[in-house]
């Protein structure tokens, strides 16, 4: 079964960094772009980054609202993707999803079930 | 960025109707489309991409249509499971967006 696993959620101060991962199972995850998403308190969707696959060079991309404070990483060998989040404000309150990409334009098929982040003094 | 419209915002029907949500973008996507279900407290669900084509195991009730600007997602048949929130979104560049979505609500 294909799944994906979000952690390392939860309360942080506001400047302070917290690194998510998103642990894939089921399927060979080095052949995969992810990509982040979050949403914040009664609020829609928000793409927040992507990593594409080693053969694409592993880049990345991302939204205005994180970059320079959010960088997406991957290890393969251990199937799992971070977004390593510094600077936080509470704007970035959210629950932050991954999703596996396919296509040669990437659209999302597998989503995780969610880590929630709370930035609050 | 690419701006994507949805409407309605809200829309209540019966079990057993059919309906359609309609998503506009602020530029040409081709067919670079996709369409989510989120249910409350529950991660979004993927359900058709490419504008048309269902994901794996999603039932044949729901369908998409369009190109360019304009697409619609159609549900048949209603069935208490398939009232949430709909979204759709274009991953035809970055940044990735989404529409505000359309909250399904039983008559």
């Amino acid at each position: 079964e294909v799944q994906l696993v979000e952690s390392g959620g939860g309360l942080v101060q506001p400047g302070r960094s917290l690194r998510l991962s998103c642990t894939a199972s089921g399927f060979t995850f080095g052949d995969y772009a992810m990509s982040w998403f979050r949403q914040a308190p009664g609020k829609g969707l928000e793409w927040v980054g992507v990593i594409r696959s080693k053969a694409h060079g592993a880049t990345t991309e991302y939204a205005a609202s994180v970059k320079g404070r959010f960088t997406i990483s991957r290890d393969d060998s251990k199937s799992i993707a971070y977004l390593q989040m510094n600077s936080l404000k509470s704007e970035d309150t959210a629950v932050y999803y991954c999703t596996r990409d396919r296509g040669s334009y990437c659209y999302m098929d597998v989503w995780g079930k969610g880590t929630t982040v709370t930035v609050s003094s | 960025d690419i701006q994507m419209t949805q409407s309605p915002s809200s829309l209540s029907a019966s079990v057993g109707d059919r309906v359609s949500i309609t998503c506009r973008a602020s530029q040409g996507i081709s067919n670079n489309l996709a369409w989510f279900q989120q249910k409350p407290g529950k991660a979004p669900k993927s359900l058709i991409y490419a504008a048309s084509s269902l994901q794996s195991g999603v039932p044949s009730k729901f369908s998409g249509s369009g190109s360019g600007t304009d697409f619609t997602l159609t549900i048949s048949s209603l069935q208490p499971e398939d009232f949430a929130t709909y979204y759709c979104q274009q991953y035809n560049s970055y940044p990735r967006t989404f529409g505000q979505g359309t909250r399904l609500e039983i008559k």
